[in-house]
């Protein structure tokens, strides 16, 4: 079974700051995804990564994909209370694996 | 990317009852997979629904429990049978639709059972 660790589990920062959140596993992956859940809603893909080192931004949000492709992570620059919501990482085959996820609020 | 629908959005049942979750996409997929999100964790797969064959289920889901159809290649239901309080979650399904493995889900079917 492949796992994936993600951390922090929970980040409660203030409108502005930097934040990164991390992927991390001991299996190798044909890719990666990050997703966005907020409350009530269902998981929103962000982006796919399918290249070891492979570098994406999406506006403030920068993700990178581990030159072994086992691990991942999520860089926001100058957070906003918009960027509040669960973030989750998956992995995997046929039969995507999930992490945990990270919390995040971001205050006003 | 594929849209996919449930319903309903949210449901408040008694406990011993059962509830019939719906789910359409809106193009033709081989695979539907049904998720469940217990408050503040992380999604679980409950079972794979591929269209002419009986879901597949994963350690810890039995079929009496989670009933599962899948009549075509663009809608599926899962029934919560039973229920209990500790079935109160988040009922999610989803699809793959690229060589990538990325999911697309629905947005949620949200039980609290009483």
């Amino acid at each position: 079974t492949q796992l994936l660790e993600q951390s922090p589990q929970f980040l409660s920062i203030q409108e502005g700051e930097n934040l990164t959140v991390y992927c991390n596993s001991s299996s190798v992956f044909s890719s990666l995804q990050w997703y966005r859940q907020e409350p009530g809603e269902g998981p929103v893909l962000l982006v796919t990564v399918v290249t070891g080192g492979e570098v994406k931004k999406l506006k403030r949000l920068t993700f990178q994909f581990g030159d072994a492709r086992k691990d991942s992570s999520l860089h926001i620059t100058a957070a906003q209370p918009g960027d509040t919501g669960l973030y989750l990482c998956a992995g995997g085959s046929y039969i995507p694996t999930f992490g945990r996820g990270t919390s995040l609020i971001v205050h006003p | 990317s594929a849209v996919i629908s449930q319903k309903p959005s949210r449901d408040i049942c008694q406990r011993g009852t059962s509830l019939t979750i719906q789910c359409q996409v809106d193009s033709q997929v081989t695979m539907m997979f049904w998720y469940r999100q217990q408050p503040g964790q992380s999604l679980t797969l409950i079972a794979t629904a591929n269209q002419g064959s009986e879901a597949t289920y994963e350690s810890g889901f039995v079929i009496d429990k989670f009933p599962i159809s899948r009549p075509n290649l663009t809608f599926s239901t899962l029934t919560v049978s039973n229920m209990s309080p500790e079935d109160s979650s988040i009922y999610l399904c989803s699809v793959g639709r690229d060589s990538t493995d990325t999911q697309y889900f629905g947005p949620g079917t949200r039980l609290t059972v009483l």
